[in-house]
């Protein structure tokens, strides 16, 4: 059973579009966050959320946690061909639980 | 700073060798994840460690593998016999204790043949 859900598995973009991309769940995380991994390269942490609303902004990226703490988006405002990557959400019951992951989302974004 | 540190990048065994895959942790962490990754798939789980004590194996197969987390010294990962269907990328992934944030190596590349 996956416990963390993303969508979309694939998204194919042009150069200056919007996109969301979500990460959804039945449980309750203390904290989640959010990676993304380029081919041959290991996930890199773009953000954590840990309040149930909260809302963080990095550059053109826009992360939300849902109310509950159980689900979460990424926005991407004016995707530029360096978006491309697999993003990931993970997730933690509590701090020094594991971290499960999702499937991800192949994200390519087209000059 | 340095990051977290694997080693090799990429490794390449025949069936029945043993694999040790290691990982150093950045300085001041205590608390090591290992996971594997098939290609254009997500991270799947396999184990979760402190210093000198495993906390989570739920994920790691019951036979053949094994990890520690030495007092001194790397996080092993160790997998015996090994079969082609043990070809994947093994990531680990380092934190402070009580901190949600775990940052990833680049991960070591196990090709059997």
């Amino acid at each position: 059973t996956q416990l963390l859900e993303q969508s979309p598995q694939f998204l194919s973009i042009q150069e200056g579009e919007n996109l969301t991309v979500y990460c959804n769940s039945s449980s309750v995380f203390s904290s989640l966050q959010w990676y993304r991994q380029e081919p041959g390269e290991g996930p890199v942490l773009l953000v954590t959320v840990v309040t149930g609303g909260e809302v963080k902004k990095l550059k053109r990226l826009t992360f939300q946690f849902g109310d509950a703490r159980k689900d979460s988006s990424l926005h991407i405002t004016a995707a530029q061909p360096g978006d491309t990557g697999l993003y990931l959400c993970a997730g933690g019951k509590t701090s020094g639980s594991r971290l499960t992951f999702g499937e991800g989302t192949q994200l390519t974004v087209n000059p | 700073n340095a990051g977290v540190m694997q080693n090799p990048r990429h490794l390449v065994r025949r069936r029945g060798q043993e694999a040790r895959l290691r990982c150093s942790p950045m300085k001041g962490h205590s608390h090591v994840y290992w996971y594997r990754q098939l290609p254009e798939e997500g991270l799947k789980f396999m184990v979760y460690l402190q210093k000198e004590n495993i906390i989570d194996e739920s994920g790691m197969p019951k036979e053949r593998f094994s990890a520690e987390f030495p007092k001194e010294g790397p996080s092993i990962l160790r997998i015996q016999q090994v079969v082609r269907g043990d070809s994947a990328a093994y990531f680990c992934a380092s934190k402070k204790q009580e901190v949600a944030e775990a940052f990833f190596g680049q991960g070591t590349r196990l090709t059997v043949v």
